[in-house]
């Protein structure tokens, strides 16, 4: 199974700040990734697919990258209602398969 | 508005059966391919199983092959998930999420979860 490391398992930071988390594959994967947002007692949400691709409704603050590997989902200026835990999950192939999470919690 | 609802947690014994399922609404469901995926408590999440829209296709993780089956009642708007010779490593919140139409494999939609715990 392709496995997702995801850095930092968390990090805490104030509104306005800007936001990187990375998520590391075993193996190549292309575009396949996916990251999402969940927060507690709350469904979780979709934020990106293809890697860069923001799914509709989703705040144009969030965007998301790839080299390699290597995939990154950024928030260019965070809000109150960004704080959360963020997993991406990779869709090449089966077992589907989540990194670890980060916790983005308030400083 | 589209959701979806799930049912059928609780409390039972390690070997024992239990059959979770996912009420969907404010959508046409038998388009699309439907998951399960589970998350224990302060763990990531885990994915279970996927079907087809029409049922015909399934694939299920191996921590759960030959003990877990995944079907749906498209005329019912319902998926189920059935869990036999439950063991304590399958305690976690299951949840239903919804393939999108894009990549049957992205999760569009998902409910909040019903909570299963296995123990004795």
């Amino acid at each position: 199974a392709i496995q997702l490391t995801q850095s930092p398992s968390s990090l805490s930071a104030s509104v306005g700040d800007r936001v990187s988390i990375t998520c590391r594959a075993s193996q190549g994967i292309g575009s396949a990734v996916a990251w999402y947002q969940q927060k507690p007692g709350k469904v979780s949400k979709l934020l990106m697919y293809d890697a860069s691709t923001l799914e509709s409704g989703v705040p144009s603050r969030f965007s998301g990258s790839a080299s390699g590997t290597d995939f990154t989902l950024t928030i260019s200026s965070l809000q109150p209602e960004d704080f959360a835990t963020y997993y991406c999950q990779q869709f090449n192939n089966y077992p589907l398969t989540f990194g670890g999470g980060t916790k983005v919690e308030i400083k | 508005q589209a959701q979806l609802v799930e049912s059928g947690g609780g409390v039972v014994q390690p070997g024992r059966s239990l059959r979770v399922s996912c009420a969907a609404s404010g959508f046409t469901f038998n388009s699309y391919a439907m998951h399960w995926v589970r998350q224990a408590p302060g763990k990531g999440p885990e994915w279970v199983a996927v079907i087809s829209y029409d049922g015909i296709y399934k694939s299920y993780a191996d921590s759960v092959k030959g003990r877990f089956t995944i079907s749906r009642v498209n005329s019912q708007n319902t998926l189920h998930l059935q869990m036999n010779s439950l063991t304590t490593e399958d305690t976690a919140k299951y949840s239903c999420a919804r393939a999108q139409g894009l990549n049957g494999d992205v999760f569009d939609m998902w409910g909040q979860g019903t909570m299963v715990t296995v123990s004795s």
